[in-house]
């Protein structure tokens, strides 16, 4: 069981807007520790999606946007393409634990 | 930018150890955190442990506390992660990861090497 919870499966038309949550604890996200997102597409490694909550890596289009309040954070993909397809993780520290931790991870998939 | 490099593929039995190298390439390195994460197939990804490169401080998962090791070489840039005790569980995709702000646990995950599988098998 995952301390940071994520719902399995999100799904979206081309073109709509999704957004997938990341439910922590207030030992970690809620202790003000930085959420980061990462998108796999499947076979492939995972890639820096957002950092810091909200920041976007340079080559990240504005369609990926983040957001922390309190215990959770959401990524946001709006415009959605059939490129998006792929597992999104959400990811933090967890002082309790003192150890890096990781979402169950999300499944999106373009209808 | 750093680019990560790490070893081949490893078939081992129950009980035995694992090596993975990470060889680092850019000029951020001696400045890095190097953290490795393995993720079995289906499976979100799971911390191991990170070493600093500068200070070669480490810490550890507790999972794992008993039973991996992490160091570096500064001379070829490389950084290593032993397991030891496999079993099965222990069959997943290693990744040696790299970021750049401190403390390592507030860092993003931002260079990845190209991952090392890890088989345990009878």
């Amino acid at each position: 069981q995952s301390v940071l919870t994520q719902p399995p499966s999100v799904s979206g038309a081309p073109g709509q807007r999704i957004t997938i949550s990341c439910t922590g604890t207030t030992s970690n996200i809620g202790a003000y520790y930085d959420v980061h997102w990462y998108q796999q597409v499947p076979g492939t490694t995972p890639k820096l999606l957002i950092y810091e909550n909200n920041k976007r890596p340079s080559g990240i289009p504005d369609r990926f946007s983040g957001s922390k309040s309190g215990t959770s954070a959401s990524l946001v993909i709006t415009g959605l393409q059939a490129e998006d397809e792929a597992d999104y993780y959400c990811q933090s520290y967890d002082h309790t634990l003192s150890a890096v931790v990781f979402g169950g991870g999300t499944n999106l998939t373009v209808l | 930018q750093l680019q990560l490099v790490q070893s081949g593929p490893e078939v081992k039995k129950p009980g035995t150890s694992v090596t993975v190298s990470c060889k680092a390439s850019g000029p951020t390195f001696i400045s890095s955190a190097i953290q490795w994460v393995r993720q079995a197939r289906g499976q979100r990804p799971e911390w191991i442990g990170w070493i600093v490169v500068r200070s070669a401080d480490t810490k550890y998962a507790q999972k794992f506390d008993d039973r991996v090791t992490v160091t570096r070489d500064m001379s070829t840039r490389t950084v290593y992660m032993q397991l030891n005790s496999l079993s099965f569980e222990d069959t997943a995709v290693y990744y040696c990861v790299a970021g750049t702000v401190f403390p390592p646990g507030r860092s993003p995950l931002d260079y990845w090497g190209q991952g090392t599988l890890v088989t345990v098998s009878a």
